[in-house]
């Protein structure tokens, strides 16, 4: 099945830095979801985006299908952007999604 | 939309009992997702249905686990003899196709425990 790996795995940043997520994925891809899942367990939708750039206030997404990637862009961070963004991707003719592995982020004053 | 709701949000058991867990889709999704999710993990899925016909189970999903979804409608998840293993995350998801995009929203999710 298709391999999805997440990097970097944690990252501690301080309140008003940038940064950038980035997931790499081993076949071509449907879908691409990014998600963030804060401290209570809840996936929260950030962006579709199985090709192209799109930005959303402070964070803004771009995959590139042909390289099989996509860079997650987290600008002016805030304490509440702590916690776990993951990747997910489908496939060919299936529904489901195959998760990555995780990105971390701890957000400190 | 309301969302999609899941119950109970925290379940905890004895090992050898049965749980039933249950999902409420955003309304006019046709499709619906289990996933699992254990510690420092991500999520896994586990089965998919479309309307009431439950297309895809994955290997995860053992002879203990069972997914209906009646009427196209809510989804219950069924796990007999639950084993210490079970503890997990339980997440449902639904989504609708509106041209190309089919985003899975993804419920609150049901917190297992199995002691």
């Amino acid at each position: 099945g298709i391999q999805v790996e997440q990097s970097p795995p944690d990252l501690i940043l301080q309140e008003g830095a940038n940064s950038t997520l980035r997931c790499n994925f081993s076949d071509s891809v449907n879908n691409l979801q990014w998600f963030h899942q804060n401290p209570w367990g809840q996936l929260i939708n950030l962006f579709y985006i199985p090709s192209g750039t799109k930005q959303n206030g402070r964070l803004s997404a771009t995959t590139v299908a042909t390289e099989r990637y996509s860079l997650l862009y987290i600008s002016s961070s805030q304490t509440t952007d702590s916690g776990v963004y993951f990747c997910a991707v489908n496939t060919g003719t299936a529904s489901k999604l195959t998760f990555g592995t995780g990105t971390r982020l701890q957000v400190t004053l | 939309d309301t969302g999609v709701s899941q119950n109970p949000r925290h379940k905890i058991t004895k090992r050898g009992q049965n749980v039933t867990f249950r999902c409420d889709p955003i309304s006019e999704h046709n499709r619906l997702y289990w996933y699992r999710q254990t510690l420092g993990q991500g999520p896994e899925f586990l089965t998919y249905f479309q309307n009431e016909a439950q297309l895809e189970k994955s290997r995860l999903l053992s002879d203990r686990f069972s997914a209906e979804r009646p009427k196209g409608s809510f989804s219950t998840l069924e796990i007999q003899r639950t084993e210490q293993g079970d503890s997990a995350m339980y997440l449902c998801a639904s989504s609708r196709r509106v041209g190309i995009d089919e985003t899975q929203y993804f419920g609150p999710g049901t917190r297992l425990l199995v002691l």
